[in-house]
């Protein structure tokens, strides 16, 4: 099974401020990597797919980047509405597997 | 719009068994995987297998195999995830997701929370 490592385990963050998020595959995972965020209270949504491709309805200010084992999430001004969980998933192979999750917190 | 529509929260006992459901609406449902996420209180979220109602091909992670059966009805365009025994620790939060072939996971449903306590 693939590990999926995020880091930090939380980030604070002022409004308007750049955040940058990790997360790095135990093996290469090509460009098969999504990425989430869960507000509380919520179901996850969809942000990136493809490592880079971002879901439909998602601002510009989210971007990732990366391939093999190591990924990057960047969301160049955080709003109010951004301060939450984000999950990153391969879907290189079997069994699909979850990172444990970056908190994004106001500084 | 493609939409995803989970069963309500449980309460049950440890021993007992339950199968809550997932229905998709807007879509082809056979054409797309339909998969469980659970999320334990205050924890991640953990991919615990997923099924292609086309053929009912299913795949389980190691976690969850023998431990949950995910089925679906085709007919109606519901899937479902069922246990014959649950236990405490299977209290959670668990999302339905659907998935294309490629395999990110999108809609999800809005979740059944389950709680299972003496």
């Amino acid at each position: 099974e693939i590990v999926m490592t995020q880091s930090p385990a939380t980030l604070s963050v002022s409004p308007g401020q750049r955040a940058t998020l990790s997360c790095r595959a135990s093996q290469g995972v090509g460009s098969s990597l999504a990425w989430y965020k869960q507000k509380p209270g919520q179901a996850p949504r969809l942000l990136i797919y493809g490592a880079s491709t971002r879901a439909t309805g998602i601002p510009a200010r989210f971007s990732g980047s990366g391939s093999g084992t190591e990924f990057t999430l960047t969301i160049s001004s955080l709003q109010s509405e951004d301060f939450a969980v984000f999950y990153c998933q391969q879907y290189n192979n079997w069994p699909r597997t979850f990172g444990q999750g970056t908190k994004v917190e106001i500084k | 719009e493609v939409q995803l529509v989970q069963s309500g929260a449980e309460v049950k006992k440890p021993g007992e068994s339950l199968k809550i459901s997932c229905k998709g609406s807007g879509y082809s449902f056979t054409s797309y995987w339909i998969g469980w996420v659970r999320q334990m209180p205050g924890k991640g979220l953990e991919w615990m297998g997923i099924i292609y109602p086309g053929d009912s091909d299913t795949r389980y992670s190691p976690s969850f195999q023998g431990q949950v059966t995910i089925s679906a009805d085709k007919s109606i365009s519901t899937a479902y995830l069922q246990w014959t025994s649950l236990k405490a620790s299977d209290t959670a939060m668990y999302y339905c997701v659907s998935s294309s072939g490629s395999g990110w996971f999108d809609p999800w449903g809005q979740g059944t929370l389950v709680t299972v306590s003496s």
